[in-house]
């Protein structure tokens, strides 16, 4: 089974413009989540998608914002973005986001906005 | 106010020894409890998973206890290797919520 992609891997942006992330997960999988990682401050929970439906949101700006597809492949997108925009995206699969599945997790995409 | 807490030091080992790391919380309730490693440039891998009503889980070299009356999970490779040196994450999975909380990681060096 392939595991869970994400493109681009490496992108450079500039202040004020607008970006958007891919992720692909395992087959079956329904359940998509994204995460922010920056150094010291570990995972912080952006949001998760389940059936296309947002299920849960963490507490980052509107300008962060998110979709899902009926194949389950999931967008994310961040709008006039900040130098503190800066950071490791990672997307994660579950089965189903419910109690005890495990999360898979990309590679990543490297942001960073100059 | 509700916080995970991991030694945000590096934890230095000798080739043989066991580590161990620690997760702390505060404020939760949690269903189960994970532990990832997480290498550079990579995406988090999932390891163990302990329940609430679980004292200890083990996998290969790995073992993870969950003292949920002291709020904290203790997770222990045993004859390190060099190849454990990495980045090793806990999160924490409420029952009323779909989403992980996750702390911010303790960066584990093996020397041979």
């Amino acid at each position: 089974k392939a595991g869970v992609t994400q493109t681009p891997r490496y992108l450079i942006k500039t202040r004020g413009q607008q970006v958007t992330l891919s992720c692909s997960p395992i087959s079956g999988h329904r359940s998509v989540s994204w995460y922010q990682q920056t150094p010291g401050q570990g995972l912080q929970f952006l949001f998760e998608y389940f059936s296309e439906t947002q299920r849960n949101k963490g507490n980052f700006p509107g300008r962060f914002s998110g979709r899902q597809f009926s194949n389950s492949r999931s967008e994310m997108n961040v709008s006039t973005l900040e130098l503190g925009d800066s950071a490791l995206y990672l997307c994660a699969s579950s089965l189903d986001g419910t109690s005890f599945n495990e999360q898979f997790f990309g590679p990543g995409t490297r942001l960073t906005v100059l | 106010s509700q916080k995970i807490e991991q030694n945000s030091e590096a934890l230095n080992i000798q080739e043989g020894k066991t580590a161990t790391l620690t997760c702390n919380y505060t404020n939760y309730s949690p269903a189960y409890l994970q532990w990832y490693r997480q290498d550079p440039g990579r995406g988090p891998v999932f390891l163990l998973l302990i329940r609430e009503n679980e004292k200890e889980k083990r996998k290969e070299r790995l073992k993870v206890t969950f003292d949920t009356t002291l709020k904290q999970s203790l997770f222990h490779i045993t004859a390190s290797q060099p190849a454990d040196s990495a980045t090793y994450l806990c999160a924490l999975k409420l029952d009323s919520n779909y989403q992980l909380i996750w702390g911010a990681g303790t960066k584990l060096i093996i020397k041979p």
